[in-house]
């Protein structure tokens, strides 16, 4: 199985700042016929379904804040909030879909400081 | 307006047995791969399993921690996923979700669509 680590578990960002979430993966993701990394990130809020918010490792999903911005290849991937937000408050969390299971990270939560 | 409504959520004992099901409108559910996920209170997501489309085969796929104990299906006519579980442990408590798979020009993205869960509880 492919294991998926997130860095770090928390973090505290002051508004306007930038929040910078790590994922890695125990083995590369990207599918070689096509070029395309499967890895996406969710947005979880409390009480709330997760939120597709990057696909591709890099993609940004339709209606998704141009705030967000997804990038890495092969094992090592980065989820950035350019300007967080207090609406950004949530956990989020990568997750690999190159081969079942489609294992997820752990989670990173992120706050207001 | 696209949907996922999971149902058939409940308290069980361990070793019960228990069937969700997730109905879907709004989009082709015919042709979308659809998975399960589950989270336990106050912890991650875990993937459950998924099954593929017709044209797949609906090949189904499952974690290891549920191999063996739950079985996903669908009917399409129906446009529903179910989720049969059974011999449940304590361990299966959670919320689980019912995702499709998103087709992005022709390839694979993320889990675009999510329903908002049912509760499922395994104790005596």
């Amino acid at each position: 199985d492919i294991v998926m680590t997130q860095s770090p578990d928390s973090l505290a960002v002051s508004l306007g700042e930038r929040a910078t979430i790590n994922c890695k993966s125990s083995q590369s993701v990207l599918y070689s016929s096509n070029n395309k990394n499967y890895l996406a990130w969710y947005q979880q809020k409390p009480g709330q379904p997760p939120k597709l918010l990057i696909y591709w490792a890099s993609t940004r999903e339709s209606g998704v804040p141009d705030r967000f911005s997804g990038s890495g290849s092969g094992t090592d991937f980065t989820l950035t909030i350019s300007s967080l937000q207090a609406e950004d408050v949530a956990v989020y969390y990568c997750q690999q879909y190159y081969t079942t299971p489609f294992t997820f990270g752990p989670g990173t939560k992120v706050d207001i400081k | 307006e696209v949907q996922l409504v999971e149902s058939g959520g409940g308290l069980v004992q361990p070793g019960g047995s228990l069937k969700l099901s997730c109905a879907a409108s709004g989009f082709t559910f015919s042709v979308s791969a659809m998975h399960w996920v589950r989270q336990a209170s106050g912890k991650g997501l875990e993937w459950v399993g998924r099954i593929r489309s017709k044209a797949n085969s609906y090949a189904t796929a499952y974690a290891a921690s549920v191999k063996g104990r739950f079985t996903i299906s669908r009917d399409d006519s129906k446009n529903t996923a179910y989720l049969q579980m059974n011999s449940l442990k304590t361990e299966d408590t959670a919320v689980y979700y019912c995702t499709r798979h998103a087709s992005r020009d022709g390839y694979q993205g993320g889990m675009d669509v999510w329903g908002q869960g049912t509760t499922v509880t395994v104790s005596s």
